[in-house]
């Protein structure tokens, strides 16, 4: 149950886009099409922006997208903007009922 | 409203137990799997324990297996997190979360702190 990789951080400045990688193995990532996104901001709890690889629940701006080749995922943030400065958790199944979440990245828009 | 509440976190001491509580309200309990997920201090998410929708399937990190017992109550919308014999590298912030393979709910959370 090793957490996938992520990068500690990455920054962008207003309007630009950053993307935000996720690196697992093909028992996790690479294996099942269920990898899930989150953001948190300080203090709060976490709140779904991506699952199943590329789907956007409702409400969540079309800024955000997500993508799958092989092992690893990736979260794009397009046009960026002030309030998309956070932490942000890929997550992935990794077969026989266990999950794993990435280290987390942190955002800065600069 | 679609909610989580968590409660029963405080202070412990090492080798103690204490009981989570999650009362969810606003949505079907019984048809959703259920998860715990930690957050230590200033680090990441770490997911904890997951049950099914009828509570006969349960499943542990590593970290946490043979310590820690997910249970619920579909009757009372409840879902229970047992931790016994707690170490310090479990103190963290625990939240309970809905879903299957995402979790689109989640709880505010509950602070354990494990110390002497």
């Amino acid at each position: 149950q090793s957490a996938l990789t992520q990068p500690r951080s990455v920054s962008g400045s207003p309007g630009q886009s950053v993307t935000i990688s996720c690196t697992g193995t093909s028992s996790d990532v690479g294996g099942y099409n269920y990898v899930s996104w989150y953001q948190q901001h300080p203090g709060k709890a976490p709140k779904l922006m991506i699952y199943d690889v590329s789907q956007r629940p409702s409400g969540v701006p079309d800024r955000f997208s997500g993508s799958k080749s092989g092992n690893t995922a990736s979260l794009t943030i397009s046009g960026l903007q002030a309030e998309d400065e956070a932490d942000y958790y890929c997550y992935s199944y990794a077969g026989s009922f266990i999950w794993v979440f990435g280290g987390g990245t942190k955002l800065t828009v600069l | 409203e679609v909610q989580l509440v968590e409660s029963g976190g405080g202070l412990v001491q090492p080798g103690g137990s204490l009981r989570l509580s999650c009362a969810a309200s606003g949505f079907t309990f019984s048809s959703y799997w259920m998860h715990w997920v930690r957050q230590a201090p200033g680090k990441g998410l770490v997911w904890v324990s997951g049950i099914n929708s009828d509570g006969r399937r349960t499943t542990y990190a590593d970290s946490v297996k043979g310590r820690f017992t997910v249970s619920r109550d579909n009757a009372k919308n409840t879902l229970y997190l047992q931790m016994n014999s707690l170490r310090a590298d479990d103190t963290a912030v625990y939240y309970c979360t809905r879903g299957g393979y995402s979790y689109d709910c989640w709880g505010q959370g509950t602070l354990v702190t494990v110390s002497s």
